[in-house]
């Protein structure tokens, strides 16, 4: 079902360390995955996408594995900058009778120079 | 490139009124969307259009209807606004839906029903 709160987790990390943000998706018959990155007042942006018959994808900074067994999804950055402040969440594309994408509620990165 | 462009940015409407919300991208893609975001939740989605001529139902889409004008153009409107529908609006477009590839996003536009 959907998350109902008007407060997103936070994450507050020192500039020049790791973060990860972490994502449960909700269905086994999900096969695709991605991650946004939502500044305010802006709308998201891709930042990497991940297949099921994957568990780790690497980018430029962030990596991304997948967990099928306890399906979960993690976002990491490396080296986080105050230009990674934003909000994150993922999406999982689910195979059903139609194409059908389901969006988390996010997580804020707050990042403390 | 401008991508996904969305206007207005902002409205303020009062309950009763009616408008439409804009949504153009240059990116060729056949499949566009209309989504709202509120506090705290995921996006939902309103409506979709997965080819030009076609639209269909989403999640939440009581209250809106939309129109696929032409490939590059899909719009919202809100035939008598409540509010209820005071949220923000993105219209996101894909290559095609049902292969594995992002939604390009634009902006949003800040609605506000008084």
């Amino acid at each position: 079902g959907e998350s109902v709160g008007l407060h997103l987790p936070t994450l507050s990390v020192q500039e020049g360390d790791n973060s990860i943000i972490n994502c449960a998706y909700s269905n086994s018959a999900s096969d695709y995955f991605i991650w946004y990155k939502q500044e305010s007042g802006k709308g998201p942006q891709f930042i990497i996408d991940i297949r099921s018959n994957m568990d780790k994808r690497q980018g430029q900074r962030v990596t991304v594995l997948l967990n099928k067994t306890v399906k979960h999804l993690s976002l990491q950055i490396a080296a986080t900058q105050p230009g990674d402040s934003a909000v994150y969440f993922c999406a999982e594309n689910m195979k059903t009778s139609y194409d059908k994408v389901i969006f988390g509620p996010g997580t804020s990165l707050s990042v403390i120079p | 490139n401008a991508g996904v462009t969305q206007t207005p940015k902002f409205q303020v409407l009062k309950t009763g009124q009616s408008m439409t919300l804009q949504c153009a991208q240059d990116m060729n893609h056949n499949s566009m969307y209309w989504y709202r975001q509120d506090p705290g939740m995921g996006l939902r989605l309103i409506y979709y259009s997965a080819s030009e001529g076609t639209t269909d139902k989403g999640e939440v889409p009581n209250g809106y209807n939309v129109s696929r004008l032409n490939k590059r153009e899909f719009s919202l409107r809100l035939e008598s606004a409540a509010p209820s529908q005071t949220s923000v609006y993105f219209c996101a477009s894909e290559g095609d839906r049902g292969r594995d590839q992002p939604q390009h996003f634009g902006d949003g536009t800040r609605l506000s029903i008084l």
